[in-house]
């Protein structure tokens, strides 16, 4: 059972707007800011959006992050194929075991 | 190219040691905090450790806490997890990543990723 809680599953036609939602607490998407991080197929994780709607450099416009109290969304307009992958909200924690990160249990974005 | 390199897995029986490294290359190392994080067989991510660029802070995940310990050597620009009482449990791919600061307590991003290394805890 994953802290951060995300669908397991979501997907678009191409062209579609999709979005992906990551429910914390108080203790972590509350007080801290949320990163999500793209996995394709067989590779590593990659940063997408950092500080709640940041992209690194490189991260197309189409991925866009947004933060409300205990709750992020990550929204991908212009759906691509080469989009489908595996996709992870994360956030810094601070409970009673100390200062540490917390990942969502991933959702799985499909392209049809 | 910044690039990060894990190495040192492999297969362990229940209650044995191993050592990860992780050489980096491609930027000045120690301005960086670094993580492990590890993914199970078919699962999703979970954040084991993370160091400050001079081990001044360092964390752990609860599941690892007291087995698990995590170093960096910067005059080698390399990370360490020494990973002793293994459990079935362990078994995972493990990333080493870089922070996007300095410290764990800037509470930052992980912006570059290794390839990961298997370690299977089995009899």
């Amino acid at each position: 059972q994953s802290v951060l809680t995300q669908p397991p599953s979501a997907s678009g036609t191409p062209g579609q707007r999709v979005t992906i939602s990551c429910s914390g607490s108080s203790s972590n998407i509350g007080s801290n800011t949320v990163n999500w991080y793209q996995q394709l197929p067989g590779t590593a994780p990659k940063l997408l959006i950092y500080s709640n709607n940041q992209r690194p450099s490189g991260v197309p416009d189409r991925f866009s992050g947004s933060k409300s109290g205990t709750s992020a969304s990550l929204a991908i307009s212009g759906l691509q194929s080469e989009d489908e992958a595996d996709y992870y909200c994360a956030a810094w924690d601070d409970s009673l075991n100390g200062l540490h990160v917390v990942f969502g249990g991933g959702t799985k974005l499909t392209v049809l | 190219e910044v690039q990060l390199v894990e190495s040192g897995g492999g297969l362990v029986q229940p209650g044995r040691s191993l050592r990860l490294s992780c050489a980096a290359s491609g930027f000045t190392f120690d301005d960086y905090a670094m993580h492990w994080v590890r993914q199970a067989p078919g699962k999703g991510l979970e954040w084991v450790s993370g160091i400050s660029w001079n081990s001044g802070s360092i964390g752990y995940a609860d599941s690892v806490k007291g087995r698990f310990t995590i170093s960096r050597d910067n005059a080698k620009n390399s990370l360490y997890l020494q990973m002793n009482s293994l459990r079935a449990e362990d078994t995972a791919l493990y990333y080493c990543a870089k922070d996007q600061g300095p410290t764990v307590t800037k509470r930052r991003a992980f912006d570059i990723w290794g390839q990961g290394t298997m370690v299977t805890v089995s009899s």
